[in-house]
């Protein structure tokens, strides 16, 4: 599975924007990029998922680097539920169905 | 539909008893996955299906380790002979195969081993 790399943790102000970063330096051509969230005592949570083109849902928006070597996942403004842990996975189009998790990165919202 | 159900929330075990855990998926999904998660880290593959057809599983799952689902709908996860070492987060998952769709996960089955 191609590998990702997350800050292990950052910490943001309450309604403030957050910006997480993601870097996937060995991303194949074919292979789509997934962000989920785990709040304390929760199972992982679907957050958004793109493949070349920038992506906005209702929880949060990703903005994927024109090279894909890199993306970045933006809450727009965080509230204190928004305190999570925060996983980069690449999933592969074909074969590899599933989600390989790293450590993530932790977000602290301060108040 | 209410997402995906695990039952029990949490499992207490003397080491070396069997258990079993179940996993009711989003009805409409035929993909159901397996995960165990212990603490500071993510969650760790072990097995995944689709429909009643059991695709892949991990070196993680030993012959202590075993999943079933029958007729494609719900699935457990029986462990047997427990040892201190499984006491984790056991999660399920389910999804449609296609990637335009993510993975809705349930909140987890905790064993405790001792």
């Amino acid at each position: 599975d191609a590998k990702t790399t997350q800050p292990n943790s950052m910490e943001s102000n309450e309604e403030e924007p957050v910006h997480l970063p993601c870097n996937h330096s060995t991303i194949s051509g074919t292979d789509y990029i997934h962000w989920y969230r785990q709040l304390p005592s929760q199972g992982p949570e679907y957050v958004i998922h793109g493949l070349t083109s920038n992506v906005n849902n209702r929880m949060a928006s990703l903005a994927i680097a024109e090279d894909r070597k890199s993306s970045t996942l933006i809450l727009h403004r965080a509230t204190l539920r928004d305190a999570a842990v925060y996983y980069c996975i690449l999933r592969a189009n074909f074969g590899n169905e599933k989600l390989t998790f790293g450590t993530g990165t932790r977000l602290t919202i301060i108040p | 539909d209410t997402g995906v159900s695990q039952d029990p929330r949490h499992k207490i075990t003397k080491r070396g008893q069997n258990v079993t855990f179940r996993c009711d998926p989003i009805s409409e999904h035929n993909r159901l996955y397996w995960y165990r998660q212990t603490l500071g880290q993510g969650p760790e593959f072990l097995t995944y299906f689709q429909n009643e057809a059991q695709l892949e599983k991990s070196r993680l799952l030993s012959d202590r380790f075993s999943a079933e689902r029958p007729k494609g709908s719900f699935s457990t996860l029986e462990i047997q002979r427990t040892e201190q070492g499984d006491s984790a987060m056991y999660l399920c998952a389910s999804s449609f195969s296609s990637q335009n769709y993510g993975y809705t996960f349930g909140s987890g089955t905790r064993l405790t081993v001792v």
